[in-house]
């Protein structure tokens, strides 16, 4: 059984580019949510969707976004990228979310 | 509102010594437990989960954590420790609200283990 899968693996942006990641989930896995992780801050949350519909949304500016799409596949965008949104972004899915998330391998952001 | 705290931010075990990693949480609601690892440079795994069921919870690799709801304590342990154990380990709390699930992660625990 695949995993869920991020893309890219890493990525390299300039200061006020915007930025896609894609997550596709465990087939089946409804539930996707989106995670920032630095050696500053830590773990945090980002947000979380099921079946097309943000559920949750961390405490992140504007400028972080995404959607998901019928097949349960999720983007997040970042648009007007700074310095600090260096880090590496995780992306888990879960077939309701109640149960634990199987976490994907991540997308290390670098902003230059 | 829900926190999670790891007492430790870094552990460091001998080869063959028993491992304890600590957590104290907070929830609103009746929360979900997990213990996750995180290997370098590699996404996280579950090691382990509570929900509401036994109070013992048994993982993969050999760990365990109790869930003992009057100290809001959520402690994972191991009896002896293997180099391959050397990671950081993320305790995670769901609260399972009306508006969906958020996770809330401890700020970690990194464990060394010496030869």
């Amino acid at each position: 059984k695949a995993g869920v899968t991020q893309t890219p693996r890493y990525l390299i942006k300039t200061r006020g580019q915007q930025v896609t990641l894609s997550c596709s989930p465990i087939s089946g896995h409804r539930s996707v949510s989106w995670y920032q992780q630095t050696p500053g801050q830590g773990l945090q949350f980002l947000f979380e969707y099921f079946s097309e519909t943000q559920r949750n949304k961390g405490n992140f500016p504007g400028r972080f976004s995404g959607r998901q799409f019928s097949n349960s596949r999720s983007e997040m965008n970042v648009s007007t990228l700074e310095l600090g949104d260096s880090a590496l972004y995780l992306c888990a899915s879960s077939p309701t979310g109640a149960y634990g998330y199987t976490f994907g391998s991540g997308t290390r952001l670098t902003v230059v | 509102a829900q926190s999670v705290t790891q007492l430790d931010s870094h552990v460091s075990v001998s080869e063959g010594t028993p491992v304890l990693l600590r957590c104290n949480y907070s929830s609103s609601y009746s929360p979900s437990l997990f213990w996750y690892v995180q290997h370098p440079n590699k996404g996280l795994q579950l090691l382990l989960k509570y929900t509401s069921a036994a109070t013992l919870v048994k993982g993969i690799n050999g760990f365990e954590a109790e869930f003992k709801k009057s100290e809001t304590s959520f402690h994972l342990t191991k009896p002896s420790a293997h180099m391959s154990d050397a990671a950081e380990y993320f305790c995670v709390v769901i609260d399972n609200n009306n508006a969906g699930n958020m996770l809330t992660f401890g700020g970690g625990t990194r464990l060394m283990v010496k030869p």
